[in-house]
């Protein structure tokens, strides 16, 4: 049982450049999303899935596209990368939607770090 | 939606001392509380959570207490060794929409 693996773990883009961040989970969950973390930034939200075919803006998504063609994967693609978009990239996934005051367990990708020049 | 407020932002211990993080939350029908636990490099993970029926629950070395007319629950580490040195989020939000903070920062001094 992998959990949720990311694939690339480490990526440096140029200004411009388009990119795919993989992300898949091998626990039939429903819902999965995707965050970005700055220093003193905390986890923002940038998009979500509640399954296939499903899929929402978070509080950051702009210069980010998802899609949820399959139940395990939720791949993040970044059109033009920005230097703004420099970031350590984590993918998340559980069994079914957050509910606030619900129980749910999150699982977390290890993480990519993108860096863009 | 659930707001949740955590304090402090930051905590330093010696290696020993206990750790107590807090977080206060808005929605009284809350009845669910989880505690996240990043380490440097990895990604978030559940460490301990406490239901609302249930005033306290301990897992070795850590535990959670939870005071709902006050509306807050906490963090407990006793005997912190340096390994405890991470971030820990006490996540909110709303439907769909999980948020996790800026967290605590811990920091175990040996």
């Amino acid at each position: 049982n992998a959990g949720v693996t990311q694939t690339p773990k480490f990526q440096v883009l140029k200004t411009g450049q388009s990119m795919t961040l993989q992300c898949a989970q091998d626990m039939n969950h429903e819902y999965m999303s995707w965050y970005r973390q700055d220093p003193g930034m905390g986890l923002r939200l940038i998009h979500y899935s509640v399954g296939a075919g499903i899929t929402d803006q978070g509080e950051v998504p702009n210069g980010y596209n998802v899609s949820r063609s399959t139940t395990e994967d939720f791949p993040l693609r970044l059109l033009s990368a920005a230097p703004s978009q420099t970031s350590v990239y984590f993918c998340a996934s559980s069994y079914s939607m957050y509910s606030p005051g619900y129980e749910n367990t999150i699982y977390f990708g290890e993480g990519s770090w993108l860096t863009v020049v | 939606g659930e707001n949740v407020e955590q304090h402090p932002s930051t905590l330093s211990v010696q290696e020993g001392d206990s750790a107590v993080i807090k977080c206060t939350y808005s929605d009284s029908a809350s009845n669910y509380f989880p505690w996240y636990k990043q380490e440097l490099g990895k990604g978030p993970q559940l460490i301990i959570d406490i239901r609302s029926n249930v005033g306290e629950k301990k897992d070795q070395r850590i535990a959670v207490t939870l005071n709902k007319t006050a509306k807050h629950f906490s963090l407990h580490i006793t005997e912190t060794q340096p390994e405890d040195s991470a971030v820990y989020f006490c996540p909110g939000g709303s439907q769909g929409n999980l948020i996790f903070g800026k967290g605590t920062k811990l920091s175990v001094k040996p």
